[in-house]
């Protein structure tokens, strides 16, 4: 079964610096899907970026960028110039062909003014 | 474009009061489709899937039942809600099988 390991229960960052988030998995397979997805205080899941593993080039959506090390199993998100609307909690996921979308326990960030 | 419905978006319940929440997506076609519970500052607990009509697994047991009587709505319920029930429940549905998920604005349900 795969898992998905997030280390940082919280972070906190300043306003315009930039933040790093963690997230590791295991897995025995070559082809499959990351996805960082965002939870704000709304509690609403937004989708913030995806990663195809057969990629080697890391995605990038405006301020949010990931670094993947796909022989690490590590699957890093960068939040570039933090704005106060980036506080959210903040879940790593996995996906493989046929199975389910597995999640890590998540990162409370919290941008301060 | 793809939308997808959840309500109610709150819910105060009794124990032992029968449950039902509903989901439906729009804009597409035999999509697959999850009820998830989430904590109060914890992770997401996946409670059921579906990959069509009538089709439904059960990821935990648990005092809850889900069905999907039509192919874009997907159903939660229970017969007597515990105390244990309360929390934030969320759908989701998904177009294949490495598709990321699309969530619905959740119902926070809070038994008392």
């Amino acid at each position: 079964a795969q898992t998905v390991t997030q280390s940082q229960p919280e972070m906190s960052v300043q306003e315009a610096e930039t933040v790093t988030l963690s997230c590791t998995y295991d897995t025995s397979e070559s082809n499959y899907y990351l996805f960082w997805y965002k939870q704000p205080p709304s509690r609403q899941m937004i989708l913030v970026i995806r990663q195809e593993a057969y990629k080697q080039q890391n995605a990038t959506e405006n301020r949010f960028s990931v670094n993947f090390q796909k022989a690490a199993k590590s699957f890093s998100l960068k939040i570039s110039d933090s704005q106060l609307g980036d506080t959210a909690m903040y879940f790593c996921a996995f996906r493989n062909a046929g199975n389910m979308l597995t999640f890590g326990g998540g990162t409370r960030l919290m941008v301060k003014p | 474009s793809q939308t997808i419905h959840q309500w109610p978006a709150t819910l105060v319940q009794p124990v032992g009061s029968p449950l039902s929440l509903e989901c439906t997506v729009e804009g597409t076609s035999n999509p697959n489709l999850y009820w998830y519970r989430q904590a109060a500052g914890r992770g997401l607990q996946l409670l059921f899937y579906s990959v069509g009509i009538g089709q439904i697994s059960s990821e935990v047991p648990q005092n809850l039942s889900a069905s999907r009587p039509q192919d874009r709505q997907f159903i939660l319920s229970s017969k007597k809600l515990l105390l244990s029930d309360s929390g934030f429940y969320l759908c989701a549905w998904s177009a294949g099988e490495f598709s990321g998920y699309t969530f619905g604005s959740g119902t926070r349900l809070t038994v008392v």
